[in-house]
């Protein structure tokens, strides 16, 4: 089971920031945190993982509280191209260990 | 980021028989997975598909219906054996390197008649 609790859906308004949450209260001290995102029709798409600092790349921005219980992926400027949906997943980094996939945030980015 | 290719993108068959996925990667992986994909529902795991060893799979999923090859460290198969309308998904393929975060091709969308 998904270890990761995050709101159904959310919407946002054309070049205004994303803020998408995720509750993760069980995470352990070895496990990062992974967000990616489906456009329609393609696969998921890796975004940014995390450990305990603030992440950031060129697609996003990923903020872990201190207590590592809860994290918000920051899009800042979002675009309709990034309607999708949004999933938040634990795991340990080795890559041995495949993703569990919750049931994520559907992000509708409105003109 | 590895680039992963599956075929056939999509395809239509009739209850009762066999397709076959293929999952080519362009570089070197140590793992490769398979997922499903319900209509309007996230992913489940299928799973692990093993270099040279049986596949490992996840509770609910079956050698004898998904049966899963990977002869090399850049190819994987998996056949969805007599198939019946519940089968119709997107199948996905997914590798990871190690230290490396889980890439996934475009999937497989397949619909039972």
């Amino acid at each position: 089971d998904a270890k990761t609790t995050q709101p159904p859906s959310m919407d946002c308004a054309e070049g205004r920031a994303a803020n998408l949450p995720c509750n993760h209260s069980t995470i352990s001290g070895n496990e990062y945190v992974y967000w990616y995102r489906q456009i329609h029709s393609q696969g998921p798409q890796y975004i940014i993982h995390g450990l305990k600092n603030n992440e950031t790349n060129e697609m996003a921005s990923l903020i872990i509280t201190e207590d590592r219980k809860s994290s918000t992926l920051i899009l800042p400027h979002a675009t309709l191209r990034d309607t999708a949906v949004y999933y938040c997943i634990v795991r340990v980094s080795s890559g041995n260990t495949p993703l569990v996939f919750g049931k994520g945030t559907r992000l509708s980015v409105i003109a | 980021s590895a680039v992963i290719s599956q075929k056939p993108s999509r395809d239509i068959c009739q209850r009762g028989t066999s397709l076959t996925i293929q999952c080519q990667v362009d570089s070197q992986v140590t793992m490769m997975f398979w997922y499903r994909q319900q209509p309007g529902q996230s992913l489940t795991l299928i799973a692990t598909a093993n270099q040279g060893s049986e596949a490992t799979y996840e509770s609910g999923f079956v050698i004898d219906k998904f049966p899963i090859s990977r002869p090399n460290l850049t190819f994987s198969t998996l056949t969805v054996s007599n198939m019946s309308p519940e089968d119709s998904s997107i199948y996905l393929c997914s590798v990871a390197g190690a230290n490396q975060p889980q890439h996934f091709g475009d999937g497989t969308r397949l619909s039972i008649l």
